[in-house]
């Protein structure tokens, strides 16, 4: 199963561009990296998914280096809007049997 | 419907007592998934649904815990004998594609369930 690590807390200020790095070593090659964000007492949002290079929406950038061994969700310009727990996760239909497991997340803190 | 469905939002219920969360899925999604989020934690997988395929089951903690998956749309995560140690929120999430490959999972606001 393809693990993945990830910062436990990271602080910003608004305005600021936010860089949260996850480690998955033994990504399998059939596995999409998806990022999800989850505010309290919310389900987790899916916001962005990728394969490999670079990924961008309205939302967020995803920078997947060419070995695939990590992955990094740029958020542009954080607003206070924005703190929430963020996880990444590895998986697909070749790989888990289909379902995506969580790890603990990064809680992503905005300050004024 | 427009997004995936739970009810109820809040349950409290005695130690011991059965319970039942319902979860309706996206109209299409083929694939849908149960999770248990205790506070202040992390999602624990549960159990899969996949078309007509036998679910993946692996995640259920205990034989208390049991769902299906009736026409392939809406589930039913029942929990006998409830214990304390159930208490938490029982999220419900769909997919279009198994694992999420092609937009992720869309997640249900879940289900908070309190043992007394």
């Amino acid at each position: 199963l393809a693990k993945t690590t990830q910062p436990i807390s990271m602080d910003s200020y608004e305005g600021q561009e936010v860089n949260i790095t996850c480690s998955h070593n033994n990504i399998a090659t059939n596995d999409y990296i998806t990022w999800y964000q989850q505010f309290p007492s919310q389900g987790p949002r899916f916001i962005i998914q990728g394969y490999k290079t670079k990924v961008t929406n309205e939302v967020a950038s995803l920078f997947i280096p060419a070995d695939r061994k990590s992955s990094t969700l740029s958020l542009p310009r954080v607003s206070l809007s924005d703190t929430a727990v963020y996880y990444c996760l590895v998986g697909g239909v070749y790989n888990q049997g289909g379902k995506l497991i969580f790890g603990q997340g990064t809680e992503l803190s905005v300050k004024p | 419907g427009a997004g995936v469905s739970q009810s109820p939002s809040n349950k409290v219920t005695e130690k011991g007592k059965d319970v039942e969360l319902r979860c309706d899925p996206i109209s299409g999604h083929t694939a849908l998934y149960w999770y248990r989020q205790s506070l202040g934690q992390g999602l624990e997988f549960l159990i899969y649904f996949q078309g007509n395929s036998a679910p993946d089951k692996s995640g259920l903690p205990s034989d208390r815990f049991s769902a299906e998956r009736t026409g392939g749309s809406v589930s039913t995560l029942t929990i006998q004998r409830t214990q304390q140690e159930d208490s938490a929120v029982y999220l419900c999430a769909s997919s279009l594609a198994p694992g999420g490959a092609d937009y992720g999972y869309t997640f249900g606001s879940g289900t908070r369930l309190t043992v007394v």
